[in-house]
């Protein structure tokens, strides 16, 4: 079956560009997640949707970070304004989320550059 | 002190060696444990989740839990060249929002 797709794979964005990155989760799948990574490190918690409902976006960065997913299925993570220090990996992963099921399965994401 | 550690290594094995890796949490809730593997430039792929105190063995994978030390380990028997990635410790604490270690790497020497 289809796992997690993101578009675009890669993104080349001036300082000062908005941005937009898109996650299909797994069909079916209810949570949808977003993190960031930067290289050599672990991924970073940005936020959490459970179906349209966004419940927790307490690791985006600034207010230049702006995620929807309006109809519970598709994600699109916006980034207003990029900065420098926003290049990085922009991974998205799904959940099954059913008691006692929550594993996560990640998206091939999205390498973000900033120049 | 971090939520989820992890020793960045990188740890070197032989080929066909036990690999041992380590993680420590500090939130006492958490209740869910996930290992992953992460190639260079891929995304994390799941190896392993374990929820209760114990083994549990899948394959050449052993994860092992002791939540009243708040240890998780991963171990590999008979290592391959192909095992050869970055391990990430994950935790999920009292809601869905899990925390990642840095991770470790692992290299298995042929």
């Amino acid at each position: 079956g289809a796992g997690v797709s993101q578009s675009p794979r890669y993104k080349v964005a001036k300082r000062g560009q908005d941005v937009a990155l898109r996650c299909d989760p797994i069909s079916g799948h209810v949570s949808l997640f977003w993190y960031q990574q930067a290289l050599g490190q672990g991924p970073e918690f940005l936020t959490y949707f459970q179906n349209e409902a966004q419940l927790d976006k307490s690791g985006l960065p600034s207010d230049r970070f702006f995620a929807e997913r309006p109809e519970g299925s598709v994600s699109t993570l916006k980034i207003q304004r990029t900065q420098q220090e926003d290049s990085a990996v922009y991974l998205c992963a799904s959940s099954l989320a059913l008691a006692g099921v929550d594993e996560q399965f990640f998206g091939p994401g999205t390498r973000l550059t900033v120049l | 002190q971090k939520e989820v550690e992890q020793n960045s290594g990188p740890l070197s094995v032989p080929e066909g060696a036990i690999a041992s890796l380590n993680c420590t949490y500090s939130d006492r809730v958490s209740q869910s444990f996930f290992w992953y593997r992460q190639y260079s430039g891929k995304s994390p792929e799941l190896i392993m989740s374990i929820y209760s105190n114990g083994d549990k063995e899948d394959g050449r994978f052993t994860a092992q839990l002791n939540k009243a030390s708040q240890y998780v380990s991963l171990l590999i028997r008979d290592s391959q060249p192909s095992d050869s990635a970055t391990y990430l410790c994950a935790v999920r604490g009292g809601y869905q929002k899990v925390t990642f270690g840095t991770g470790t790497k692992l290299q298995v020497i042929p």
